[in-house]
């Protein structure tokens, strides 16, 4: 079985524009979350996608959105870049069913550079 | 919303000893508590994990503990191995509320 897949894996942009990151989760998956990863900051979750809706969010500025397709494919997006968005950005599909948490699989990441 | 933290940021154990580090999160409707590893340059897997009415889990050399009264678990590695240097993350969710990480424990193992 194929494992999280995201794209790009490394991007570098200047202040002020906006990126796209796109992330196909593990097949049957139907859930996907987003996390920032930073050095010294962890893991922050920025949001959360189950069956095309957005179940749960971060504490993160507007300039942050995502969505996620029938395919459970999902999308997050970046608006007027600023330098402190530099960081990992990391998927992580799965089941999500209802009744609790499980396992998260992480994609290997997409390394976003602001400039 | 949840708020877990981790302790402490850096470990150094010599190769053979045992390690632990230790979180704490707030929201006492939290009911699950995985552990993540992260080896340099990869991803984050999961190691191990714990569910609200499990007080202790064991795997071979790793163990959590949890202690939903004080709220807080810990992860436990013995005869520690020059493999087991990376990155560990604790983390607490409740139901369908997001898994909230701690901000990591840079672990290395000296042989």
């Amino acid at each position: 079985k194929a494992g999280v897949t995201q794209t790009p894996r490394y991007l570098i942009k200047t202040r002020g524009q906006q990126v796209t990151l796109s992330c196909s989760p593990i097949s049957g998956h139907r859930s996907v979350s987003w996390y920032q990863q930073t050095p010294g900051q962890g893991l922050q979750f920025l949001f959360e996608y189950f069956s095309e809706t957005q179940r749960n969010k971060g504490n993160f500025p507007g300039r942050f959105s995502g969505r996620q397709f029938s395919n459970s494919r999902s999308e997050m997006n970046v608006s007027t870049l600023e330098l402190g968005d530099s960081a990992l950005y990391l998927c992580a599909s799965s089941l999500g069913g209802p009744g609790g948490a499980g396992e998260l699989f992480f994609g290997e990441g997409s390394r976003l550079t602001v400039l | 919303g949840e708020n877990v933290e981790q302790h402490p940021s850096t470990l150094s154990v010599q190769e053979g000893d045992s390690a632990v580090i230790k979180c704490t999160y707030s929201d006492s409707a939290s009911n699950y508590f995985p552990w993540y590893k992260q080896e340099l340059g990869k991803r984050p897997q999961l190691i191990i994990d714990i569910r609200s009415n499990v007080g202790e889990k064991k795997d071979q050399r790793i163990a959590v503990t949890l202690n939903k009264t004080a709220k807080h678990f810990s992860l436990h590695i013995t005869e520690t191995q020059p493999e087991d240097s990376a990155v560990y993350f604790c983390a607490a969710s409740g139901g369908n509320t997001p898994l909230v990480f701690g901000k990591g424990t840079r672990l290395s193992v000296i042989a």
